[in-house]
């Protein structure tokens, strides 16, 4: 799987929109872009996937340029409960491969 | 709705005991897989199952043993526990149809002495 990179952490007015950036240069074709968030102490939560398209669920937005080379998770009105670290993975569409973690994006959003 | 179901949250074993962490789905998933998380550090993936019967090691699968005698059940096995395991154990499960997620349980933190 391709590696990604992430800004260690990152800040955010509550009410604001949050962008997380992910940069995966070397992304190959059949790679998806997944997006999950741990919440201090809690299991890894999904937010959202894609593979070329832009993405939007109740959660957030994905978007990916188009070249695939980067990604921005966007949470459009951030609260407190949104502080967590986010996890940028890209893999293959494929129900046997596994999850790499790295050590993500530390989002704090403040009052 | 369960989804992924982890037991027991906490425990404290004295080095050389031995437990298994239990992992439960009820979401019919064939992938299974086991993840450690030491503080300050992302996921590391210990074994994984991609169905009953099959199973196989991931990153870090030195001291733990796995096995897969139904789909809904994938346990941790400790055979002879080192404060060096000392850690967060995530459970997850997944479709392997396309490019479906894996979803967590909530953890269970163990502690070696």
């Amino acid at each position: 799987d391709a590696k990604t990179t992430q800004p260690p952490s990152m800040d955010c007015a509550e009410g604001r929109a949050a962008n997380l950036p992910c940069n995966h240069s070397t992304i190959s074709g059949n790679e998806y872009v997944y997006w999950y968030r741990q919440i201090h102490s809690q299991g890894p939560q999904y937010i959202i996937h894609g593979l070329k398209n832009n993405e939007t669920n109740e959660m957030a937005s994905l978007i990916i340029t188009e070249d695939r080379k980067s990604s921005t998770l966007i949470l459009p009105h951030a609260t407190l409960r949104d502080t967590a670290v986010y996890y940028c993975i890209v893999r293959v569409a494929s129900g046997y491969s596994t999850l790499t973690f790295g050590k993500g994006t530390m989002l704090l959003v403040s009052p | 709705n369960a989804g992924v179901t982890q037991t027991p949250k906490f425990q404290v074993l004295k080095t050389g005991q031995s437990m298994t962490l239990q992992c439960a789905q009820d979401m019919n998933h064939e992938y299974m897989s086991w993840y450690r998380q030491d503080p300050g550090m992302g996921l590391r993936l210990i074994h994984y199952s991609v169905g009953a019967g099959i199973t196989d090691q991931g990153e870090v699968p030195n001291g733990y043993n796995v096995s897969r005698s139904t789909t809904e059940d994938f346990p941790l096995r400790l055979l002879s526990a080192a404060p060096s395991q000392t850690s967060v154990y995530f459970c997850a499960s997944s479709s392997t149809t396309g490019s479906q997620p894996q979803h967590f349980g909530d953890g269970t933190r163990l502690s070696i002495l």
